[in-house]
């Protein structure tokens, strides 16, 4: 089945910086998305991106298909980023997401 | 209004007995899911059904019985609990997930924690 890896594993930011977390896969995929576990568990749809740019106040994602991967850009970092970001990818053959193992972020005030 | 509800939230149960988790979706979608998230944050896939019917089932123990009454539901019983099935259990729906070519966006419920004691 398809593989997905996710960089950095962790990252510690002081609040105000800006990051990019990497998502990679293997095969091709009809559906991509970042999530965000929160500190309370919920998961929080972030962008919707098969392909190409989407922008949503300070969170950016840019997926380029052809060459597998998708990048999430977080700028000006807030405490309240602070969390597990997660890329699930679903194949053009397959019948489910799958998710990588996610990004584990703190944000220091 | 809550897209994807599940319940309880909270389980604490002892080894050996049988619990139910509840989800229900008001998006419209014809595919719904079962995760289980383990200690290290890791999600899984346990089950999917579209429209009622069992697509995905990803050896996971047949003490796990998912049930689909309706497109809208689906309800995950686990049998003889054991300390191994501790985890976050999440519900999710999307458009499409049946291996067709296209698979919509997924919503997530809110996690039901389970702890066996």
């Amino acid at each position: 089945g398809i593989q997905v890896e996710q960089s950095p594993p962790d990252l510690i930011l002081q609040e105000g910086a800006n990051s990019t977390l990497r998502c990679n896969f293997s095969d091709s995929v009809n559906n991509l998305q970042w999530f965000h576990q929160n500190p309370w568990g919920q998961l929080i749809n972030l962008f919707y991106i098969p392909s190409g740019t989407k922008q949503n106040g300070r969170l950016s994602a840019t997926t380029v298909a052809t060459e597998r991967y998708s990048l999430l850009y977080i700028s000006s970092s807030q405490t309240t980023d602070s969390g597990v970001y997660f890329c699930a990818v679903a194949s053009n053959y397959g019948q489910n997401f799958v998710f990588g193992p996610g990004t584990r972020l703190s944000v220091l005030p | 209004d809550t897209a994807v509800s599940q319940t309880p939230k909270y389980l604490v149960t002892q080894m050996g007995n049988d619990k139910s988790i509840k989800c229900e979706q008001n998006l419209g979608h014809d595919t719904m899911y079962w995760y289980k998230q383990d200690s290290k944050k890791f999600l899984k896939i346990m089950f999917s059904y579209n429209n009622k019917e069992l697509i995905i089932n990803e050896t996971v123990p047949n003490r796990f019985s998912p049930k689909s009454p309706d497109k809208a539901h689906l309800n995950l019983h686990i049998n003889s609990l054991e300390l191994g099935d501790s985890a976050v259990y999440f519900c999710a729906s999307s458009q499409g997930g049946n291996g067709g070519g296209y698979t919509g966006e997924l919503f997530f419920g809110e996690g039901s924690r389970l702890t066996v004691l």
